[in-house]
Order: C-alpha cells, then structure tokens, then sequence
C-alpha cells in the first residue's frame, strides 16, 4: 500500500464547475499538507499549505484536512480552462529531513 | 521570495555518458535543498536532500549522486547514464522552519 493515494484521473469538468480533489494517508505522524499544481513539462507550483487538521481558503481555492480519517481535498469555484493542470498533494512529518511525500496526481481538464 | 534556476531544460545524452546537473536558488539562505526524479504520468520520487553545505543524504540507492559545494548550489551527478535514469529532473528548495517546498523548471533527461 503506497502512503499516499490519489485518483490519477483524467477528471474533465465543464467551466464553471466546482472541482474536487482527494488524497488519502496512511501515516498518522503526517502534519503538514500541501498542494500542488503541475503544468504540462513544468515544475510543480505551490498552491495551498495547511498545518494540520482544518480549512483554508485563498481565492477560488479551498484546502481541507481531516486528520482523524487521513483525507484531504482541495475544491476549485468557479473552475476555469488555465485550471487544467495535474494536481500534486503532499504531505511531511514534523522532522528536520523535511522531506515531502506526494501523491501520483490527479490530472484535471476543464472544458469551455 | 525565492527562485530555483536549473538548467539545462532538456537534454539527451547516450547510455554510459556522464551526467551532470545543476541547480541554484535566489532570495533565501541555508535553504533544505532536494533532488526529485518524475517519471512519466507518476508522482515524484526524493533522490537526495541537503540541510547544509557538504550535507546529502541518499534516499535511493542508485548510480545517481549529488553535491551541494556552495549554500544555493546543488549539483546531480553520474558517472554513466542507465536507460532507467530517463524522467523529470526536478531540484526544490524549502524553508527550515516550514514544511513547503519550491520547484524549479526541472530538466528532462533523455537516455538512449
């Protein structure tokens, strides 16, 4: 079983939609959260940080962590065409090798 | 905020070659430095990381090695390239007393 689970996709949506994303974890010592997004043959671009369990909101963005059922979702409002990317969650331990575990990615295209 | 140059972007090089790969980062100091290989449609995997000057830790054993001889320096490097060495060389930089991680361009190796 990998640490890090997500539904690779593809998961096409029509513009405007609200998307949703998951990853599932098997490693309780997990603290920080993170998403990214991947552009076709370009590096992975930071787009949301959470520590621990909660909700955070930045624009059309919504991160969530739930730690006691290892899940976390990232929701896009208002989905729109440059959305279209692959998705990257990933998490670390609370150590000094901050050393971060991905997902596979889930690749999203959004339709005009 | 930072910025992560490597380079070359693409490169194609013979099976038994040496490689050589490098990476600088701009507006922080004693940065966590890491080595990420993406292979294609999979997530990443960490090759090496670095907290500080003449500091790498392996975390693949493999025909790969790093080297980090200045603090916003990190250098990938072979001896003699493997067909399986092909993918998506990405470097990252992160902050110690954070968990997130920042990513280059990345440099696609090609092996023949």
């Amino acid at each position: 079983q990998k640490e890090v689970e997500q539904d690779p996709g593809p998961l096409s949506v029509p513009e405007g939609a609200i998307v949703s994303l998951n990853c599932t974890y098997s490693n309780s010592a997990f603290q920080y959260f993170m998403w990214y997004r991947q552009y076709s043959r370009k590096g992975p671009e930071l787009l949301m940080y959470t520590y621990s369990s909660g909700n955070k909101e930045d624009g059309r963005f919504t991160a969530q962590v739930d730690k006691s059922s290892k899940y976390i979702s990232l929701f896009i409002r208002d989905s729109q065409p440059s959305d279209s990317a692959t998705y990257l969650c990933a998490m670390s331990e609370n150590t000094g090798r901050r050393a971060l575990t991905f997902g596979s990615g889930t690749r999203l295209q959004v339709q005009p | 905020s930072q910025t992560i140059h490597q380079w070359p972007a693409t490169l194609v090089q013979p099976v038994g070659s040496p490689l050589s790969l490098e990476c600088t980062v701009e507006g922080t100091s004693n940065p966590n430095l890491y080595w990420y290989r993406q292979a294609a449609g999979r997530g990443l995997q960490l090759l090496f990381y670095s907290v500080g000057i003449g500091q790498i830790s392996s975390e693949v054993p493999q025909n790969l090695s790093a080297s980090r001889p200045q603090d916003r320096q990190f250098i990938l490097s072979s001896k003699k390239l493997l067909l399986s060495d092909s993918g998506f060389y990405l470097c990252a930089a992160g902050l110690a007393i954070t968990d997130t991680q920042y990513f280059g361009p990345g440099t696609r190796l090609t092996v023949l």
